[in-house]
């Protein structure tokens, strides 16, 4: 069936060192993928995207890369501060009506 | 310009009462969405509308969850009865379909506690 996973639901660093969150999806049809954060009691706040035509895309301190031949995605975060401590989802568009599909969420602490 | 406006922030009942949430989206987005998200789990789509149409609905458990949009505006989430699992965020979000489905703007959620 359809589903985005992740591989790590945990991840500590250190302020200052890079992240990466990583997420597996296994709707081949998807072709649009994006990444939230969600503070806690907030709501997911957009991040990056990416669209299945594009391998790599950059942000501020953030970087979505693409890997379509084994149906994954990697959120790279820059310099981590305190401020980037949250849980990050990725989704697809994968649903019926390409509706979002959400992963179950990596919480990533930073230690400083 | 205003966020994404949910209420009650936070909802403490007995099973088997009835419950509303209630959400105002950004100004100008035509599509809103309500999701369902328990604890370490990312949202679930309940409801989508484009202005006061129900286009999918799918994933909403129709016997006891029901939702309105009337004006195309606002909109409210019902569940009665209210159900111990249904404890959960319920979270409401808008997007302007012409940037595309990933520009969804969410509000805070309420949190929904069923004693």
């Amino acid at each position: 069936g359809e589903s985005v996973g992740l591989h790590l639901p945990t991840l500590s660093v250190q302020e200052g060192d890079n992240s990466i969150i990583n997420c597996a999806y296994s709707n081949s049809a998807s072709d649009y993928f994006i990444w939230y954060k969600q503070e806690s009691g907030k709501g997911p706040q957009f991040i990056i995207d990416i669209r299945s035509n594009m391998d790599k895309r950059q942000g501020q301190r953030v970087t979505v890369l693409l890997n379509k031949t084994v149906k994954h995605l990697s959120l790279q975060i820059a310099a981590t501060q305190p401020g980037d401590s949250a849980v990050y989802f990725c989704a697809e568009n994968g649903g019926s009506q390409g509706n979002l599909i959400f992963g179950k969420g990596t919480k990533l602490s930073v230690k400083p | 310009e205003a966020g994404v406006v949910q209420s009650p922030r936070y909802k403490i009942i007995e099973k088997k009462q009835p419950v509303a949430f209630w959400c105002n989206p950004i100004s100008g987005h035509n599509t809103l969405y309500w999701y369902l998200q328990n604890l370490g789990q990312g949202p679930e789509l309940l409801i989508r509308y484009e202005n006061e149409e129900a286009v999918d609905d799918s994933q909403l458990p129709k016997d006891r969850f029901s939702a309105e949009r009337l004006k195309g505006v606002d909109s409210t989430l019902k569940i009665q009865p209210a159900e111990l699992g249904d404890s959960a965020v319920y979270l409401c979000a808008s997007s302007d379909p012409t940037r595309g489905p990933g520009t969804q703007y969410f509000g805070p959620g309420t949190r929904l506690l069923v004693l």
